[in-house]
Order: C-alpha cells, then structure tokens, then sequence
C-alpha cells in the first residue's frame, strides 16, 4: 500500500531536548516536505526536498532542520524546542515538482513545556 | 503572493443534502488544485487533483470544478452522509511548484 510513515504520532517533551520526527515514503517519490498545522494560521510549509542531498526552506523554517540522505526518508529534526514549536506536523511527499498528487502522513502532534 | 480562501468556515446539513463548498485564489498561475480531507486528529487524505488544464474531476459522489482564470474551484458533494463530516481543505502549488498552499478549510457536519 502506497503511504508516508510518521514516528512518533504523538510526543510530549520539554523545551531544549532535541527530538527528531522520521518521515518514510514507500512510493520513491523524489519530491517531500514537512507542514505544520496551527488553529487559525491553516498549513504552512517548514523545508523540502526535491530530492537525495537536495532540502531548501519553505515558508516557517526557523528552529526546524531537516536531511535526505535515501530517497524514501526525510526526518524532521528540532535541535532545541520551544514551546511555540507545539503544532500539529505533517510529512508529505510527491512523485516530483508540481505537477503529482500530494500524500500525506498521518501527522505528528507534539506539545513542547 | 498566493492566498487561499474557503467558504464557508463551516456548514450543518442533515443527511442526503447535495452541498457545494467553494475555494478561491488569488494567483491563476497554478499547477494543479487539490482538494483534501482531513478528520480529527488524522492526517490529510487526498480527495481530487485538478490539473491547471482541466475544468473538472470526478470520484463517486464528489465532483470538483476549477476556474483557472476566475481563480475558483467547488466541491459538490452529493447526497451527503454523516460519514462525510470532517474539515475538507484545498490547496493550490505555489508558482515554483515547491510547496502547496492551503486554505483554511471547510469544517462539514451531517446529521442523521
């Protein structure tokens, strides 16, 4: 079955522990990117990757870093947490630029205290 | 800069209504429009992909229609069920093609 995989799906911690969020696509998809979701702001893009070495910055990229060393994972990583970091996390990816449906995990619900 | 909008926020409607949530954007120089859903504390599941050339999609009960040059795309929904509440979302590429741009979604309820 066609699907982007995210670990943890829920995740309490304190400010200042790093964390990282994995993100795994099964359909060798070259294009993916990580989304928070906020009560009234909606989705907003954090980084992407258009591919293997490849990542640039979307719209929310401070406090967040990302890698895409194989093509199917792109983990989310927040080097010191803050609480404003609390959000709902999603990981999406495309079969590349533009063009392809978007597939979505199921989202990563992290608070930060 | 590309700005979605939906409307209404929210809607009720008792079971078996044909309904019509809207999506508008500011920007027509799109790749394509999608429409998602998304329940409570779930991830997005795509509904329909609308390519910038084609006026239209279907999937069973859903119908989306995309005006490229008026900047507005509709979801009719026919029939509704209670199954079909949730919060259904659209989005649009943004002009490099590198990220989506959502509205705020269309929170659906359906009473039995």
């Amino acid at each position: 079955e066609a699907q982007v995989t995210q670990n943890p799906r829920y995740l309490i911690t304190v400010t200042g522990k790093k964390l990282t969020v994995t993100c795994s696509q099964n359909m060798n998809h070259e294009y993916m990117s990580w989304y928070r979701q906020d009560p009234g702001l909606g989705l907003r893009q954090i980084y992407y990757s258009m591919n293997v070495e490849v990542t640039d910055k979307g719209d929310v990229p401070e406090g967040y870093k990302v890698s895409r060393k194989e093509k199917r994972n792109f983990p989310l990583i927040l080097e010191s947490p803050s609480p404003n970091q609390t959000s709902l996390y999603f990981c999406a990816s495309t079969k590349n630029v533009g063009y392809t449906e978007a597939f979505f995990g199921q989202g990563t619900r992290l608070t930060v205290v | 800069k590309q700005e979605v909008t939906q409307i209404p926020a929210a809607l009720s409607v008792p079971e078996g209504e044909n309904l019509v949530l809207n999506c508008s954007f500011t920007d027509s120089a799109i790749y394509n429009l999608q429409w998602f859903r998304q329940d409570p504390g779930k991830g997005l599941t795509s509904l329909l992909l609308i390519q910038s050339s084609q006026r239209e999609q279907t999937s069973g009960r859903l119908n989306a229609s995309l005006d490229k040059s008026s900047g507005r795309s509709t979801l009719y929904i026919a029939a509704s069920q209670p199954g079909d509440s949730a919060t259904y979302l659209c989005a649009v590429n943004n002009q490099a093609g590198t990220a989506l741009i959502f509205g705020k979604g269309t929170t659906l309820s359906v009473s039995s």
